[in-house]
């Protein structure tokens, strides 16, 4: 089993929707965890940070459940520019940061 | 305030030479990361230093690669004749301290390599 799964995608929204998406993690001691945006052959972004309460930054929100060990964001009134691929990050331990491999959003108008 | 800097953006390699990734953290940053990015997958964790220390090689070849974050310069991930499979985005990734919640890595724009 993977250290960060996601859905691959492509996910394709019309402007204005609104998207989730999904990440699971393996590792039950895993402390911190993040999302990325990381645009075409760009380097990855930090989006959010994500915490155990949930948290809101405008039209993203994040959220973590560690009982099912499982992330998600939440994009509300989708943008043209919110196409990207959405990277999960888990800090395992000392700094270490594995990433999932992405799942892509392409907005369209 | 400057970003992290990678350099060369770009380097292509014949296959059996040795390739240099140089990367200089941001101001006040004393972690450094670096991972690999091969097409069309994602970003693999190799290595995290310190100056002048390896914390974490877990994600490194055994062979011909190395890293190193001296106490004075760039950090230096090292590839020793160079096979085309090591074609790949090569991202270094600082932080004020161990990357944690309120610390997340700031990535470079990386180095693509290219192996001929």
């Amino acid at each position: 089993r993977k250290e960060v799964e996601q859905d691959p995608g492509p996910f394709n929204v019309p402007e204005g929707a609104t998207v989730a998406f999904n990440c699971t993690y393996s590792n039950s001691a895993s402390q911190s965890f993040f999302w990325y945006r990381q645009d075409c052959r760009k380097e990855p972004k930090l989006l959010m940070s994500v915490y155990s309460s949930g948290n809101e930054d405008g039209r993203f929100t994040a959220q973590l459940n560690r009982a099912s060990q499982y992330i998600s964001l939440l994009i509300r009134d989708s943008k043209l520019s919110d196409s990207a691929t959405y990277l999960c990050v888990v800090n395992m331990r000392r700094g270490k940061l594995i990433f999932g491999t992405g799942t892509r959003l392409q907005v369209f108008p | 305030n400057a970003g992290v800097m990678q350099n060369p953006r770009h380097l292509v390699r014949r296959r059996g030479q040795e390739a240099r990734l140089r990367c200089s953290p941001m101001k006040g940053h004393s972690h450094v990361y670096w991972y690999r990015q091969l097409p069309e997958e994602g970003l693999k964790f190799m290595v995290y230093l310190q100056k002048e220390n390896i914390i974490d090689e877990s994600g490194m070849p055994k062979e011909r690669f190395s890293a190193e974050f001296p106490k004075e310069g760039p950090s230096i991930l090292r590839i020793q004749q160079v096979v085309r499979g090591d074609s790949a985005a090569y991202f270094c990734a600082s932080s004020p301290d161990q990357g944690g919640l309120d610390s997340p890595l700031h990535f470079g724009n990386g180095t693509r390599l290219t192996v001929t």
